[in-house]
């Protein structure tokens, strides 16, 4: 089964600052999706950016980017140029897109990202 | 656009009594949709998900069910509450691709917050 690590439980950072969320994953697959989740004071979970296997160009949102290194099966969030309102949750999730059909999400356990102004 | 609807948004139930907690999807036709169960500071554990109409599949045996009556519509119940049960229960919906038979991102609802005494 695949799992995701993220080894970082707390991080911060400064307004207007960069900082990177690191995130590992387990498979054996070739074909699947990752994914950034924030999810805010307010609970709901807001997809970030998402990033498909199989493409090695970077995805990028805005300030949001992810660096994604396939054969270490690494895949970190960059935030630039920090805001307040980043604060949240992070939350990366593995989806495995070799089968047809429905295959959930795997979340990893969150890390907490405070912005001090 | 697809919308989730979520309710109640909170709810505070005694030990023993019935639960429902329901889940609508607008603007998209045979959604894929699932349950999640957040408690305090983890993160996401799958509790069901449906492919389609009384297509239920269960992750984790324990004092819930699930139904979708409907194709847009799914439920989270139990008959009799525990302690254990509180959480923050979140519903999603994704699609899977016509072109590709395959799943990405997920969308969440709001979330409900359920406090068992």
């Amino acid at each position: 089964a695949q799992t995701v690590t993220q080894s970082q439980p707390e991080m911060s950072v400064q307004e207007a600052e960069t900082v990177t969320l690191s995130c590992t994953y387990d498979t054996s697959e070739s074909d699947y999706y990752l994914f950034w989740y924030k999810q805010p004071p307010s609970r709901q979970m807001i997809l970030v950016i998402r990033q498909e296997a199989y493409k090695q160009q970077n995805a990028t949102e805005n300030r949001f980017s992810v660096n994604f290194q396939k054969a270490a099966k690494s895949f970190s969030l960059k935030i630039s140029d920090s805001q307040l309102g980043d604060a949240a949750m992070y939350f990366c999730a593995y989806r495995s897109a070799e089968s047809s059909g429905n295959t959930p999400l795997v979340f990893g356990k969150g890390t907490r990202l405070s912005v001090i102004a | 656009s697809q919308t989730i609807h979520q309710w109640p948004a909170t709810l505070v139930q005694p030990v023993g009594s019935p639960l429902s907690l329901e889940c609508t999807v607008e603007g998209t036709s045979n959604p894929n949709l699932y349950w999640y169960r957040q408690a305090a500071g983890r993160g996401l554990q799958l509790l069901f998900y449906s492919v389609g109409i009384g297509q239920i599949s269960s992750e984790v045996p324990q004092n819930l069910s699930a139904s979708r009556p409907q194709d847009r519509q799914f439920i989270l119940s139990s008959k009799k509450l525990l302690l254990s049960d509180s959480g923050f229960y979140l519903c999603a919906w994704s699609v899977t691709l016509a072109r590709t038979g395959k799943n990405t991102e997920a969308f969440f609802g709001q979330g409900t917050r359920l406090t068992v005494v």
